[in-house]
């Protein structure tokens, strides 16, 4: 069973950097193929997709955003940690980690974190 | 970068009505099409990928279609659990989703 969970602050002043952290269990970021992305979305808006890290060591970031953030795994800890510079009060929403649907190319995420809301003020 | 459009961006319905949902790539995104259903509070759930593939667990009455730059979602016959926000998102290079389409109730 392949769940995801997102942990890290609820609250950060503008210009901070936003460090989340996934925690899973079921899969592992050492098996060929697999991936994890963060994908976040503002309360009442759409979702957007962030970055994504592969089995490799690939990484994919989102080009609006590239400058801001970082993606990374520790395989030992199972964990993807997500990085964001210069938060802004628009960069408020729930953040979630999903895993990558593998056995098929394409980014189509099929098990999700339960979501974490970061909200941005001083 | 492909945008996505979604119409109706909400659509009131009854139990045992037939629902469809559209879904635009600005650009040719073959069959790199996913579709999500959310409900309040809670994360997205996989419904569709590769345009018209079912992710194991869901309902049969749930289907996709289309490829190129238009797709189509479609639910044959609501049920109560189904009202909800509808999301397309093309898995390409750089994912994007659309802005959903809330289906409510009539």
């Amino acid at each position: 069973q392949i769940t995801l969970k997102e942990s890290g602050p609820t609250l950060v002043k503008p210009t901070q950097t936003l460090t989340l952290t996934c925690t899973f269990s079921g899969f592992s970021l050492s098996t060929s193929g697999v991936g994890v992305g963060w994908i976040r979305q503002p309360p009442g808006k759409a979702l957007e997709w962030l970055a994504l890290i592969y089995w490799d060591d690939d990484k994919r970031y989102s080009p609006s955003l590239k400058s801001r953030l970082t993606i990374t795994k520790d395989t030992s800890k199972n964990q993807v940690v997500l990085t964001m510079t210069n938060m802004d009060p628009v960069d408020t929403a729930t953040y979630y980690c999903a895993h990558r649907r593998a056995g098929i190319a394409g980014y189509y995420f099929d098990y999700w974190g339960q979501g974490t809301l970061v909200t941005v003020s001083s | 970068d492909i945008q996505m459009t979604q119409s109706p961006s909400s659509v009131s319905a009854s139990v045992g009505d037939r629902v469809t949902i559209t879904c635009r790539a600005s650009q040719g995104i073959s069959s790199w099409l996913a579709w999500y259903q959310q409900k309040p509070g809670k994360a997205p759930k996989l419904l569709i990928y590769a345009a018209s593939s079912l992710q194991s667990g869901v309902p049969s009455r749930f289907s996709g279609s289309g490829s190129g730059t238009d797709f189509t979602l479609t639910i044959s016959s609501l049920q109560p659990e189904d009202f909800a926000t509808y999301y397309c998102q093309q898995a390409n290079s750089f994912p994007s989703f659309g802005p959903g389409t809330k289906v409510d109730i009539k």
